[in-house]
Protein backbone atom coordinates (compact mmCIF):
# COMPACT_ATOMS: atom_id res chain seq x y z
CA UNK A 1 0.00 0.00 0.00
CA UNK A 2 1.73 2.67 -0.99
CA UNK A 3 -0.75 5.37 -0.58
CA UNK A 4 -2.21 8.42 1.87
CA UNK A 5 -5.85 8.42 2.35
CA UNK A 6 -7.91 10.77 3.72
CA UNK A 7 -12.02 10.89 4.68
CA UNK A 8 -13.86 12.55 3.88
CA UNK A 9 -13.73 13.45 0.60
CA UNK A 10 -15.47 16.93 1.52
CA UNK A 11 -17.31 18.08 4.84
CA UNK A 12 -19.66 20.87 5.59
CA UNK A 13 -20.23 22.22 9.02
CA UNK A 14 -21.55 24.76 10.93
CA UNK A 15 -19.77 27.20 13.46
CA UNK A 16 -20.97 25.35 16.29
CA UNK A 17 -20.20 21.76 15.33
CA UNK A 18 -17.29 19.75 15.93
CA UNK A 19 -15.94 17.24 13.83
CA UNK A 20 -12.86 15.53 12.72
CA UNK A 21 -10.70 14.74 9.61
CA UNK A 22 -8.56 11.34 9.38
CA UNK A 23 -6.00 10.22 7.77
CA UNK A 24 -3.79 6.98 7.51
CA UNK A 25 -0.72 5.59 5.91
CA UNK A 26 0.87 2.29 5.69
CA UNK A 27 3.67 2.53 4.25
CA UNK A 28 5.48 2.47 7.86
CA UNK A 29 5.90 6.23 7.68
CA UNK A 30 6.95 7.90 10.91
CA UNK A 31 6.40 11.30 10.12
CA UNK A 32 2.81 12.60 9.49
CA UNK A 33 2.03 16.51 8.67
CA UNK A 34 -1.38 18.07 7.87
CA UNK A 35 -1.54 21.08 5.87
CA UNK A 36 -3.81 24.09 5.11
CA UNK A 37 -4.28 25.12 1.65
CA UNK A 38 -6.91 28.15 0.49
CA UNK A 39 -8.38 28.48 -2.72
CA UNK A 40 -5.62 29.74 -5.56
CA UNK A 41 -3.20 29.88 -2.88
CA UNK A 42 0.09 26.94 -1.92
CA UNK A 43 -0.41 25.06 0.80
CA UNK A 44 0.26 25.98 3.99
CA UNK A 45 2.41 23.75 7.07
CA UNK A 46 0.17 23.36 10.23
CA UNK A 47 1.62 20.20 11.93
CA UNK A 48 4.24 17.78 11.86
CA UNK A 49 4.08 15.04 13.97
CA UNK A 50 7.25 12.62 13.93
CA UNK A 51 7.32 9.30 16.02
CA UNK A 52 3.56 9.86 16.85
CA UNK A 53 4.32 13.12 19.21
CA UNK A 54 3.70 16.83 17.88
CA UNK A 55 7.27 18.51 16.74
CA UNK A 56 5.78 21.20 15.15
CA UNK A 57 2.76 23.68 15.62
CA UNK A 58 2.89 26.14 13.21
CA UNK A 59 1.01 29.06 15.78
CA UNK A 60 -2.22 27.47 14.79
CA UNK A 61 -5.49 28.32 16.46
CA UNK A 62 -6.59 25.85 19.39
CA UNK A 63 -10.07 25.12 17.43
CA UNK A 64 -7.46 22.60 15.58
CA UNK A 65 -6.27 19.99 17.32
CA UNK A 66 -4.74 17.36 16.16
CA UNK A 67 -3.95 13.97 17.20
CA UNK A 68 -1.92 10.97 16.38
CA UNK A 69 -3.04 7.99 18.27
CA UNK A 70 -0.49 5.34 16.43
CA UNK A 71 1.72 5.30 13.55
CA UNK A 72 -0.52 5.32 10.91
CA UNK A 73 -2.98 7.37 11.95
CA UNK A 74 -3.48 10.98 12.10
CA UNK A 75 -6.63 12.95 13.13
CA UNK A 76 -7.41 16.81 12.82
CA UNK A 77 -10.25 17.40 15.34
CA UNK A 78 -12.17 20.69 14.64
CA UNK A 79 -13.95 22.94 16.62
CA UNK A 80 -15.98 26.52 16.62
CA UNK A 81 -14.37 26.85 13.40
CA UNK A 82 -14.72 30.24 11.44
CA UNK A 83 -16.19 30.61 7.58
CA UNK A 84 -12.43 31.85 7.07
CA UNK A 85 -11.28 27.78 8.18
CA UNK A 86 -12.63 26.99 4.85
CA UNK A 87 -9.84 25.31 2.74
CA UNK A 88 -8.79 22.16 1.87
CA UNK A 89 -6.35 20.11 4.24
CA UNK A 90 -4.24 18.15 3.09
CA UNK A 91 -2.31 15.23 4.92
CA UNK A 92 1.17 13.83 4.05
CA UNK A 93 3.56 11.57 5.47
CA UNK A 94 7.19 10.63 5.07
CA UNK A 95 9.57 7.73 6.54
CA UNK A 96 11.28 10.24 8.58
CA UNK A 97 11.91 13.78 9.03
CA UNK A 98 15.56 14.27 7.61
CA UNK A 99 15.65 16.77 4.78
CA UNK A 100 15.90 13.97 2.40
CA UNK A 101 12.71 12.35 3.04
CA UNK A 102 10.52 12.49 0.39
CA UNK A 103 6.63 13.83 1.79
CA UNK A 104 3.57 11.31 -0.10
CA UNK A 105 0.31 13.72 0.40
CA UNK A 106 -3.12 12.01 -0.06
CA UNK A 107 -5.76 13.71 -1.95
CA UNK A 108 -7.01 16.61 0.69
CA UNK A 109 -10.38 17.05 2.61
CA UNK A 110 -12.25 19.97 1.38
CA UNK A 111 -14.24 21.75 3.95
CA UNK A 112 -16.72 24.28 3.67
CA UNK A 113 -17.78 26.28 7.26
CA UNK A 114 -20.81 27.77 7.01
CA UNK B 1 7.71 32.73 3.10
CA UNK B 2 9.03 30.15 0.35
CA UNK B 3 12.65 31.02 -0.90
CA UNK B 4 12.67 30.30 -4.10
CA UNK B 5 11.24 32.24 -7.17
CA UNK B 6 9.65 30.73 -10.27
CA UNK B 7 8.35 32.08 -13.24
CA UNK B 8 3.94 32.53 -12.55
CA UNK B 9 3.22 30.37 -15.82
CA UNK B 10 4.78 29.04 -19.02
CA UNK B 11 3.16 26.87 -21.82
CA UNK B 12 4.86 23.86 -23.79
CA UNK B 13 3.60 21.74 -26.85
CA UNK B 14 2.41 17.94 -25.92
CA UNK B 15 5.24 15.91 -26.79
CA UNK B 16 8.22 18.12 -26.56
CA UNK B 17 9.92 18.98 -23.05
CA UNK B 18 9.16 20.57 -20.08
CA UNK B 19 11.73 23.07 -18.80
CA UNK B 20 10.79 25.02 -15.28
CA UNK B 21 13.41 27.14 -13.99
CA UNK B 22 13.93 27.78 -10.41
CA UNK B 23 16.14 30.60 -8.69
CA UNK B 24 17.56 29.49 -5.02
CA UNK B 25 19.22 32.70 -4.26
CA UNK B 26 19.79 31.81 -0.47
CA UNK B 27 19.68 27.94 -0.45
CA UNK B 28 22.70 26.67 2.07
CA UNK B 29 25.39 23.94 1.94
CA UNK B 30 22.90 21.02 3.60
CA UNK B 31 19.53 21.96 2.08
CA UNK B 32 18.33 19.85 -0.33
CA UNK B 33 16.07 21.29 -3.84
CA UNK B 34 12.83 19.64 -3.89
CA UNK B 35 10.26 19.20 -6.96
CA UNK B 36 6.26 18.96 -6.59
CA UNK B 37 3.47 19.34 -8.42
CA UNK B 38 -0.13 19.86 -8.05
CA UNK B 39 -2.75 18.60 -10.37
CA UNK B 40 -6.22 20.83 -10.47
CA UNK B 41 -8.20 19.88 -7.00
CA UNK B 42 -5.73 16.99 -5.79
CA UNK B 43 -2.74 16.31 -3.35
CA UNK B 44 0.86 17.81 -4.38
CA UNK B 45 2.82 15.04 -5.83
CA UNK B 46 6.67 14.71 -4.94
CA UNK B 47 8.96 14.65 -8.56
CA UNK B 48 12.47 14.54 -7.45
CA UNK B 49 15.11 15.99 -5.05
CA UNK B 50 18.96 16.38 -5.08
CA UNK B 51 21.32 18.36 -3.45
CA UNK B 52 24.21 19.32 -5.82
CA UNK B 53 24.70 15.99 -8.47
CA UNK B 54 21.63 16.09 -11.51
CA UNK B 55 19.42 13.28 -10.81
CA UNK B 56 17.08 11.66 -12.85
CA UNK B 57 14.40 9.36 -11.94
CA UNK B 58 10.83 7.76 -14.45
CA UNK B 59 9.04 10.99 -14.12
CA UNK B 60 11.87 14.09 -14.63
CA UNK B 61 15.40 14.92 -14.44
CA UNK B 62 16.76 18.13 -12.51
CA UNK B 63 19.56 19.89 -12.97
CA UNK B 64 21.47 21.80 -10.52
CA UNK B 65 23.84 24.62 -11.23
CA UNK B 66 27.50 24.26 -9.77
CA UNK B 67 26.92 27.19 -7.45
CA UNK B 68 23.23 25.64 -6.50
CA UNK B 69 21.56 29.06 -7.16
CA UNK B 70 19.26 27.75 -9.48
CA UNK B 71 17.66 24.26 -11.07
CA UNK B 72 15.81 23.38 -13.88
CA UNK B 73 13.17 20.56 -13.99
CA UNK B 74 12.96 18.88 -17.35
CA UNK B 75 10.14 16.99 -17.96
CA UNK B 76 11.39 15.18 -21.32
CA UNK B 77 8.19 14.01 -22.99
CA UNK B 78 5.25 16.78 -21.93
CA UNK B 79 1.42 15.36 -22.00
CA UNK B 80 -1.66 16.82 -21.60
CA UNK B 81 -2.06 15.23 -17.83
CA UNK B 82 1.91 17.10 -17.00
CA UNK B 83 -0.48 20.01 -17.10
CA UNK B 84 0.12 21.54 -13.03
CA UNK B 85 1.22 23.87 -10.77
CA UNK B 86 5.18 22.96 -10.28
CA UNK B 87 6.54 23.81 -6.98
CA UNK B 88 10.18 23.72 -6.15
CA UNK B 89 11.29 24.07 -2.34
CA UNK B 90 14.53 24.46 -0.56
CA UNK B 91 14.76 21.62 2.62
CA UNK B 92 16.98 21.79 5.30
CA UNK B 93 17.48 20.24 8.43
CA UNK B 94 13.68 21.64 9.93
CA UNK B 95 12.50 19.87 6.88
CA UNK B 96 9.92 21.79 6.59
CA UNK B 97 8.16 22.55 3.03
CA UNK B 98 7.71 25.74 2.45
CA UNK B 99 5.59 26.19 -0.69
CA UNK B 100 6.06 29.19 -3.29
CA UNK B 101 3.71 30.22 -5.81
CA UNK B 102 4.85 28.03 -7.90
CA UNK B 103 4.48 27.42 -12.04
CA UNK B 104 1.45 26.77 -13.99
CA UNK B 105 2.82 24.97 -16.36
CA UNK B 106 0.08 24.73 -19.47
CA UNK B 107 0.72 21.52 -21.86
CA UNK B 108 -1.43 22.58 -25.11
CA UNK B 109 -2.42 19.77 -27.57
Amino acid sequence: DTEVTQTPKHLVMGMTNKKSLKCEQHMGHRAMYWYKQKAKKPPELMFVYSYEKLSINESVPSRFSPECPNSSLLNLHLHALQPEDSALYLCASSPGTGAYNEQFFGPGTRLTVL
Amino acid sequence: DAKTTQPPSMDCAEGRAANLPCNHSTISGNEYVYWYRQIHSQGPQYIIHGLKNNETNEMASLIITEDRKSSTLILPHATLRDTAVYYCIDIGSNYKLTFGKGTLLTVNP
